[in-house]
Parts: C-alpha cells; structure tokens; sequence
C-alpha cells in the first residue's frame, strides 16, 4: 500500500508560467510534509516544510497543504530552466510510527525554454 | 539549511572487498540518520535507520551483514559495504534528521557514488 503519491510525469511547463505539483497522502495524522528537489545524479535538497494548513510562501514557490483533503502541493512561480528537476513529495507519519520520513517516488518537471 | 557531508564523494573498489562511507551532520545534532540507495533513473530505496548508539534497522530485503551500520555520535554514521559486488555499485545517500522545538526536518548529504569492478 503505497503512503504517498505523486504523478511521476514528465510534466512539462513553459518558461516563465506557474508549475503546479501535487500529492497526496494516506496516513491522516500526518505531522509534517517536505518537498525536496533532485536534479540528476545528486541527492534530494529540501525546498519547502510545512506544518499547517494553508499556504506557505518562499521565493517563487508556494506550499500548500490541505489536511482534511490530505494532498500538499507546490507550486512554482516564473519556472525558470533551471527548475526542471525531479521533485519528491515526503511526509511525516503520525508521532506513534517509526521515524522514517514517507517519500514518494517523485515527479520529473521539465521547463520548456 | 543544516549541512551534511558524506565522505568520499566517489569510489572504485574491486569486487569482494569492503568500502567504508562516513556521513556527518556538521552544524547540528542528528539522533536518526537515514542510508538511501538509488539506481539510474530510478526513486530513492530507504535502506536503514540508525539512532545513535543503538543497532540499526533495516528494511526489508536488506543484508544487514552486508552492509554495517554504526551510528556512534550525534554527527557521525558509517556504512560498510562488505564483500562488495558489481550489482551494489550504486549512489549511496546518507540523511540526517534535525529535530528541534517546531522543527523536523530531513537532510541529505551529497552521496556517494559506488562502482565495483
């Protein structure tokens, strides 16, 4: 049973317009959720945290989580070339589960100069 | 952002020998890091927790003799890759975990990447 989804893509989006990423979630109590970006042959870096529901604003991206829908999703803003990279939704089970952080398996962004 | 390094960066070893890859969180204390293994174009596998000075978990499918893990201070784990083979040679990425008051937040090293001849 699969914890966190992601549409693996490739989505494809034009420079300069919003890139609009999502994901979902199955365990309700979830505490907290991350987005990492991985470009090819290096490790995941952490972009965004969010803890509550609502926006969360940083730069050009936006998080933005809905607990009662359990989906997160991030969006980009101006998407630069530089942005095209594979982006991993993680998630934070609920307190009484091991420590492991939930990944999922990514989605490949590509932006269309 | 806190910083993880992994150490070395890259390595060539001949097939039954063993490789030793250091993962240090340099600017803060990590109770819980984490070894990934990923191949080419695929998604990141959790291959084991380790909490500092305990033994550490592994996941399913994954030869804990083979690959020993030694979590000895708040900033440093190692994995040894013993007995190496050409199928482990893979990237292998360490994370640690920051968690502080509000805070709970995953770091990666850079990784390291394996190839065994």
């Amino acid at each position: 049973q699969k914890e966190v989804e992601q549409n693996s893509g490739p989505l494809s989006v034009p420079e300069g317009a919003i890139a609009s990423l999502n994901c979902t979630y199955s365990d309700r109590g979830s505490q907290s959720f991350f987005w990492y970006r991985q470009y090819s042959g290096k490790s995941p870096e952490l972009i965004m945290s969010i803890y509550s529901n609502g926006d969360k604003e940083d730069g050009r991206f936006t998080a933005q989580l809905n607990k009662a829908s359990q989906y997160v999703s991030l969006l980009i803003r101006d998407s630069q070339p530089s942005d095209s990279a594979t982006y991993l939704c993680a998630v934070n089970p609920p307190a009484n589960r091991d420590d492991k952080i939930i990944f999922g398996k990514g989605t490949r962004l590509h932006i269309l100069p | 952002g806190a910083v993880v390094s992994q150490h070395p960066s890259r390595v060539i070893c001949k097939s039954g020998t063993s490789v030793k890859i250091e993962c240090r969180s340099l600017d803060f204390q990590a109770t819980t890091m984490f070894w990934y293994r990923q191949f080419p174009k695929q998604s990141l596998m959790l291959m084991a927790t380790s909490n500092e000075g305990s033994k550490a978990t592994y996941e399913q499918g994954v030869e804990k003799d083979k690959f020993l893990i030694n979590h000895a201070s708040l900033t440093l784990s190692t994995l040894t890759v013993t007995s190496a083979h050409p199928e482990d040679s893979s990237f292998y990425i360490c994370s640690a975990r920051a968690l502080t008051t509000g805070i709970d937040e995953q770091y990666f090293g850079p990784g390291t990447r394996l190839t065994v001849t």
